[in-house]
C-alpha cells in the first residue's frame, strides 16, 4: 500500500489570512497527483489534477505547486474566506494504476 | 454536469443482513469506485471497476462483493453485515486518469 501524508491534520486560520498545506507521496514511478476539497455534508470536489514536475495550478484563491522528483506538494490559499473551511485531500496514483491513494486530509477552518 | 448518485444518504441494517449499497453515473465512465471514510483513516478503496463485469480488489475488500452488470452502475454488497462495517460509502466514476467525481455518500450503521 502506498503512503500519502498529509499535513497537518488541522489547522485554524484567520478570516483574511493566506495559508498552505503539504501532500507527501512516493517520488517514483509517479503519474498523477489529485487534490479534492470535502466540505461537509457535500461530496468531495475535484481541484487540480497534477502531472508534471514544476507543475502550478490555480482556481481563483488556490493554487498548488508539484515536486515529482522530491515527491511534495502544497496547496496554498490566498486571503481565506468562511467558504474556504473544508476538509482538503491530495491523491496519489503511479503509472499503470487506475487507483488513487488518499491521504488522510487537512482540516481547515477558518476563523471569523 | 457529471451526475454520481448513490441510493441511500443514511442506512442503518442489523448483523447478518445482505445490504445492497447502489451507485449510478450519468457520464459513460469507464472507471467506477468504491470507498469507505472513517474518522483519522482517510478514504480507502474496496473495489473498483474499469468496465461492465470488469472488478479489481482495492485495499480493504473483505467482506464486501461489486457488481458491475451495466455501464452506468456499480453495486457493492455486504454479504453478511457485521458492527465493524459502519461507516460512510463513497461512490465515485471517472473516465480514464482524470478527477474523480464523488456521489454525496451513504452513512450506514450497522446494529
Amino acid at each position: 500500500i502506498l503512503n500519502v501524508e498529509q499535513s497537518p491534520q488541522s489547522l485554524h486560520v484567520q478570516e483574511g489570512d493566506s495559508t498552505n498545506f503539504t501532500c507527501s507521496f512516493p517520488s517514483s514511478n509517479f503519474y498523477a497527483l489529485h487534490w479534492y476539497r470535502w466540505e461537509t455534508a457535500k461530496s468531495p470536489e475535484a481541484l487540480f489534477v497534477m502531472t508534471l514536475n514544476g507543475d502550478e495550478k490555480k482556481k481563483g484563491r488556490i493554487s498548488a505547486t508539484l515536486n515529482t522528483k522530491e515527491g511534495y506538494s502544497y496547496l496554498y490559499i490566498k486571503g481565506s474566506q468562511p467558504e474556504d473551511s473544508a476538509t482538503y485531500l491530495c491523491a496519489f496514483s503511479n503509472f499503470g494504476n487506475e487507483k488513487l491513494t488518499f491521504g488522510t486530509g487537512t482540516r481547515l477552518t477558518i476563523i471569523p | 454536469d457529471v451526475k454520481v448518485t448513490q441510493s441511500s444518504r443514511y442506512l442503518v441494517k442489523r448483523t447478518g443482513e445482505k445490504v445492497f449499497l447502489e451507485c449510478v453515473q450519468d457520464m459513460d465512465h469507464e472507471n467506477m469506485f468504491w470507498y469507505r471514510q472513517d474518522p483519522g483513516l482517510g478514504l480507502r478503496l474496496i473495489y473498483f471497476s474499469y468496465d461492465v463485469k470488469m472488478k479489481e480488489k482495492g485495499d480493504i475488500p473483505e467482506g464486501y462483493s461489486v457488481s458491475r452488470e451495466k455501464k452506468e452502475r456499480f453495486s457493492l454488497i455486504l454479504e453478511s453485515a457485521s458492527t465493524n462495517q459502519t461507516s460512510m460509502y463513497l461512490c465515485a466514476s471517472r473516465p480514464g486518469i482524470t478527477a474523480q467525481h464523488f456521489g454525496d455518500g451513504t452513512r450506514l450503521s450497522i446494529l
